[in-house]
This record gives structure tokens, sequence and C-alpha cells, in this order.
């Protein structure tokens, strides 16, 4: 079945500082999306990207799609307290979306 | 907005017991889901529904059913709780249209002693 990939498990930086999470699916997929996952929260979805290359940005967040369409990144500039959290990629299988193990994201302030 | 609740945001069964978690969305979603997770592991499928009286397994069956008998609401089932099954319970709906964004309500922790 498919895999979904993600690194880092784990990233503490200091506020201020980049931070960048990376997904990598086995299969080619035909869109990939990312959420957030408060600490005690819920996932939330962020974004969904389905074109090859595609770059979309939401503030200070960046998403890529490679241009295979099997990996992807999020890239937050200038981290903020507010971003702690752990993000998920997800990718489409039949039905069902196949999510990353997530990246947590702690930012020291 | 969407509006997926659970039932119940903690809860606390012994070994053996009967335990239902229940799921409820607002947005007439085709599509329902369970997800348990766990640190380290993601997000993981127990079973979906795609439809009323339909099901699906997903990654991880074993030991749970689900029940869905109205569009709106999608139960998850542990007919005998064991410790192994400690953990926070997710649910999800979406539509059964291209978009595959899941909406998530707050999730169940459950602790089983």
């Amino acid at each position: 079945g498919q895999q979904v990939m993600q690194i880092p498990q784990y990233q503490h930086v200091q506020e201020g500082e980049d931070f960048t999470t990376y997904c990598n699916s086995s299969t080619t997929l035909s869109n990939i999306q990312w959420y957030k996952q408060r600490p005690g929260g819920h996932p939330v979805f962020l974004i969904q990207l389905v074109k090859s290359g595609e770059v979309k940005k939401q503030k200070r967040l960046t998403f890529q799609f490679g241009e295979a369409k099997k990996n992807s990144s999020l890239h937050i500039t200038a981290t903020q307290t507010t971003d702690v959290g752990t993000y998920f990629c997800a990718g489409p299988w039949g039905n069902k979306l196949v999510f990353g193990a997530g990246t947590i994201l702690r930012v020291k302030s | 907005d969407v509006k997926v609740t659970q039932s119940s945001r903690y809860l606390v069964k012994r070994t053996g017991e009967k335990v239902f978690l229940e799921c409820v969305q607002d947005m007439d979603h085709e599509n329902m889901f369970w997800y348990r997770q766990d640190p380290g592991l993601g997000l993981r499928l127990i079973y979906f529904s795609y439809d009323v009286k339909m099901k699906e397994k997903g990654d991880i069956p074993e030991g749970y059913s689900v029940s869905r008998e109205k569009k709106e609401r999608f139960s998850l089932i542990l007919e005998s709780a064991s410790t192994n099954q400690t953990s926070m319970y997710l649910c999800a709906s979406r539509t059964g249209t291209e978009s595959y964004e899941q909406y998530f309500g707050p999730g169940t922790r459950l602790t089983v002693t």
C-alpha cells in the first residue's frame, strides 16, 4: 500500500528561526494536503496542493509540491510561538487519506 | 462551518468492557472515518464509511467494529476493551467530491485500566 514518510519527527527552534518539514510518498499523488494540530487539539486542514511543482503561500508558510508529485514541503519563515504544534502531510489512497507520522515543532521564546 | 462532535473528551474504562464512541457531523458528508493517534505513530485509520450501512476496514481494524445507521452518525465500538487500546480517538468526515479535505472532531482520550 501507499506509504507517506515525513521528516524530521521533531524540531525545536528559537523564535525567529525558520522551520521546514518534508514529506515523501512511495507513489505519485493526485494531490497532497497539510494539516496542523495544536497541542491538545485536533488536526485542522491548512492547504491542498494539486499541480506538479505548485507553490502556495499562507503568510509565513510556504507549501511546495514536487515536480514528480511524490514529495512536498512546508516551510515556515521566522517562527513564532503560535506556530507550535504537529504538522502532518497526507495523500489520497482510494477513498482514504494516508497521513505521515507528523513533525512536532517546538518554539523557544 | 462544518462541525464534527464526539460524545466524550475523556473516557476511562476497565479491561473487558464494551465501549462505544460516538461521532456526529452536521454537513451531510458521505464519508466518515475513525483514527487512533499515538505518539510517534501519527494518525492510523481504523475504519471508514462512505455511505449509510457501508463500512470498510482501515489499517488497524482488529479489536474494533463500527456502525453507521444514519448519515450523520458514525460509531466506533470496542467489543472488549484492552489496555493496548488506550489512545486518542479522532473522528473525521468529508464530502464525496474530489476534495479530500477532512474535518476532525475534538477527539476522545480513552484510558483502559
